[in-house]
């Protein structure tokens, strides 16, 4: 069945840590995108990539990167987690051709950083 | 620029009340409309979407119709249940701009 997974769907990890966020999809789409979720419920894009080894940085500056080696994979991933980046984690991936207008999502990851 | 406005929440209703949620949009040309669904602990759903004037979206019993002279994408539901408590997304999506757009979200609460 074509979807989008993220693990691990919660984490809760100590000041200072690496980490990295996983998200796989079957989906066959070439583009995939991660967005940040504040308590305030808001979504902020904070990277995308269009293609292997392609990536962007979306509208909202963020001290993760990401890298995209296979067109199905996309992690990202936080050198030295703090605090300030406690949040919801959504992975979203869409299509270049047909419908290339929707994007569709996975159930996110909730990050708490103490 | 683009941008969408909603309502702000929370939406408190009970069961089998009507639902309205406004949505309003800035955008030069033509963007397609969406509403996403987001159920508590999980991501976003596609529930509906529409991709020019006029045009209906419908699903699960919400509607939202496309109106371009007042640029608006309102969701409706005759009869909300228990189940409909969630937190809802409108967003549009221009081809040029090639990124999806949300609103602030609006959180839907329907009590027995």
């Amino acid at each position: 069945e074509a979807d989008i997974y993220q693990t691990p769907r919660y984490l809760v990890i100590g000041t200072g840590k690496k980490i990295t966020l996983e998200c796989s999809q079957t989906m066959g789409h070439d583009k995939m995108y991660w967005y940040q979720q504040d308590p305030g419920m808001e979504l902020h894009l904070i990277h995308y990539s269009y293609g292997v080894n392609s990536t962007e940085k979306g509208d909202l500056s963020s001290e993760s990167t990401v890298s995209r080696i296979r067109t199905e994979h996309f992690p990202l991933t936080l050198e030295s987690a703090r605090p300030s980046h406690t949040s919801q984690y959504l992975c979203a991936s869409s299509s270049s051709s047909g419908e290339t207008d929707t994007q569709y999502f996975g159930p996110g990851t909730r990050l708490t950083v103490l | 620029g683009n941008s969408v406005t909603q309502m702000e929440g929370p939406v408190t209703l009970s069961e089998e009340a009507f639902l309205t949620i406004n949505c309003t949009y800035t955008a030069t040309g033509y963007p397609s409309l969406f509403w996403y669904v987001q159920y508590p602990g999980e991501g976003l759903q596609l529930l509906l979407k529409a991709t020019k004037a006029d045009d209906k979206g419908s699903n699960k019993g919400f509607e939202a119709t496309y109106r371009k002279e007042t640029t608006s994408f309102h969701l409706e539901k005759g009869s909300v249940q228990v189940s409909d408590s969630a937190v809802y997304f409108c967003g549009l999506f221009r081809g040029g701009y090639n990124k999806l757009i949300f609103g602030a979200g609006t959180r839907l609460a329907v009590h027995p």
